[in-house]
């Protein structure tokens, strides 16, 4: 199975600030990797797919880059409504596998 | 608008069973596959089951492999998860998730999950 490893597992920043969180494939998946944002009590929110396409109606502040097996997800200008939880998935191959999520908290 | 829900959770005891059950809307069922993911208490997400547009292909994460099986119903657009000899490790939030494709690859519309506690 495919291993997926975010860092940091927790972040604190302030409104305004950049923030990239990165993930780790444990074998190369191309560029077959989505990234969620979950919030407590809410349905998860698909952001990017394909490592850098941005879901229709997901702000421009979010991006993702990366392929094989080292991707990023950026937020360039944090907003109030970003403090969450953030997962990548690889859709290499089954099983799919997320990321251990990494948490964003507001400074 | 793409609409999402869960239905069936609840509390059965360790060795027990349960269908969840996933009515979706606002698109062509038969044309996305299907998805549980769950979530349980303090943890991440864990992926647990894909069934392909039209049903005709199903994946299992190994952790409920020969306990859990996924099938739909294109005529009611709706999936189930039978979920057998359950575990108290199973206790979790399932999300249903509507794919991006006919066989597999990312979850662009959830629903709001159904809690399923295993506890004697």
């Amino acid at each position: 199975d495919i291993q997926m490893t975010q860092s940091p597992t927790s972040v604190s920043a302030s409104v305004g600030d950049r923030v990239t969180i990165t993930c780790r494939a444990s074998e190369d998946i191309s560029r077959w990797l989505a990234w969620y944002q979950h919030k407590p009590g809410r349905a998860p929110q698909f952001l990017i797919y394909a490592a850098s396409s941005l879901q229709s109606g997901v702000p421009s502040r979010f991006s993702g880059s990366g392929s094989g097996t080292d991707f990023t997800l950026t937020i360039s200008s944090l907003q109030r409504e970003d403090f969450a939880t953030y997962y990548c998935q690889q859709a290499d191959s089954f099983p799919y596998t997320f990321g251990q999520g990494t948490k964003l908290e507001i400074k | 608008e793409v609409q999402v829900l869960e239905s069936g959770g609840g509390l059965v005891q360790p060795g027990g069973s349960l269908r969840l059950s996933c009515v979706a809307s606002g698109f062509t069922f038969s044309n996305h596959a299907m998805n549980w993911v769950r979530q349980a208490p303090g943890k991440g997400l864990e992926w647990v089951s894909t069934i392909s547009g039209g049903g005709t292909v199903t994946y299992y994460a190994d952790s409920v492999k020969g306990r859990f099986s996924i099938s739909s119903d294109n005529s009611k657009n709706t999936v189930y998860l039978q979920m057998n000899s359950l575990r108290v490790e199973d206790t979790a939030i399932y999300y249903c998730a509507k794919d991006t494709s006919r066989y597999g690859t990312y979850c662009d519309s959830w629903g709001q999950g159904t809690l399923v506690t295993v506890s004697s």
